[in-house]
């Protein structure tokens, strides 16, 4: 089983529809998380960190459940530049210094 | 203050060769990470440089190798290539080594566009 998991998709939204998906992880000593966007054929860019508490970020709102350790990723009013795959990151303790990415999930926002 | 950039962007080598693959980490960044991305798939930790000495590995074996040089900028080595090699190379720095227990910038990468590498 893989560390970090995600449905790859794609998730096909309407513009201005919601949509949400989630990332589930298999180490409960897990301790940060991140979304991070990628763009076809370019680069990661962080999205936004996952806090205890949830996180809410204009249109932007992950929410983190340890106790059944999966990350949320919320989109509202969906804009075609949503477009990208979102990938969930997780690090813990005793991995030291490596951030654990997931496949991805692939939103694609259409008129 | 400038981004990560990475060199070349893109380069096709045969089976058997090596390849070198360069970056630049952002300005003020002294850590440097590599990962291994697939078509299709996510990033994979190969390793990360920090004060010019490897810090930490992941599954990768040693034919995949790095350095990292005093104004932090670093290189990653991939000898005897194989087909599965293929892939997007990724550079990222950050501000010091990621704390996988912290909520630290030292977890926040930022990455390069990456040098996209074909083995035939």
């Amino acid at each position: 089983r893989k560390e970090v998991e995600q449905d790859p998709g794609p998730f096909n939204v309407p513009e201005g529809a919601t949509v949400a998906f989630n990332c589930t992880y298999s180490n409960s000593a897990s301790q940060s998380f991140f979304w991070y966007r990628q763009d076809c054929r370019k680069e990661p860019k962080l999205l936004m960190s996952v806090y205890s508490s949830g996180n809410e970020d204009g249109r932007f709102t992950a929410q983190l459940n340890r106790a059944s350790q999966y990350i949320s990723l919320l989109i509202r009013d969906s804009k075609l530049s949503d477009s990208a795959t979102y990938l969930c990151v997780v690090t813990r303790a005793a991995a030291g210094n490596k951030l654990t990415f997931g496949g991805g999930t692939r939103v694609l926002v259409k008129p | 203050e400038t981004g990560v950039t990475q060199s070349p962007t893109h380069l096709i080598k045969t089976r058997g060769q090596q390849v070198t693959l360069r970056c630049s980490s952002q300005s003020g960044h002294n850590t440097v990470s590599w990962y291994q991305q697939a078509l299709g798939q996510g990033p994979q930790f190969i390793f990360q440089y920090y004060r010019e000495e490897e810090n930490g590995r992941g599954n990768f074996p040693p034919r995949f190798s790095g350095l990292q040089f005093p104004n932090y900028s670093s290189e990653l080595n991939v000898n005897a290539l194989e087909l599965d090699d293929s892939a997007l190379y990724l550079c990222a720095s950050s501000l010091g080594p990621s704390r996988g227990g912290v909520r630290s910038g030292a977890n926040v990468l930022t990455f390069g566009a990456g040098s996209r590498l074909t083995v035939l």
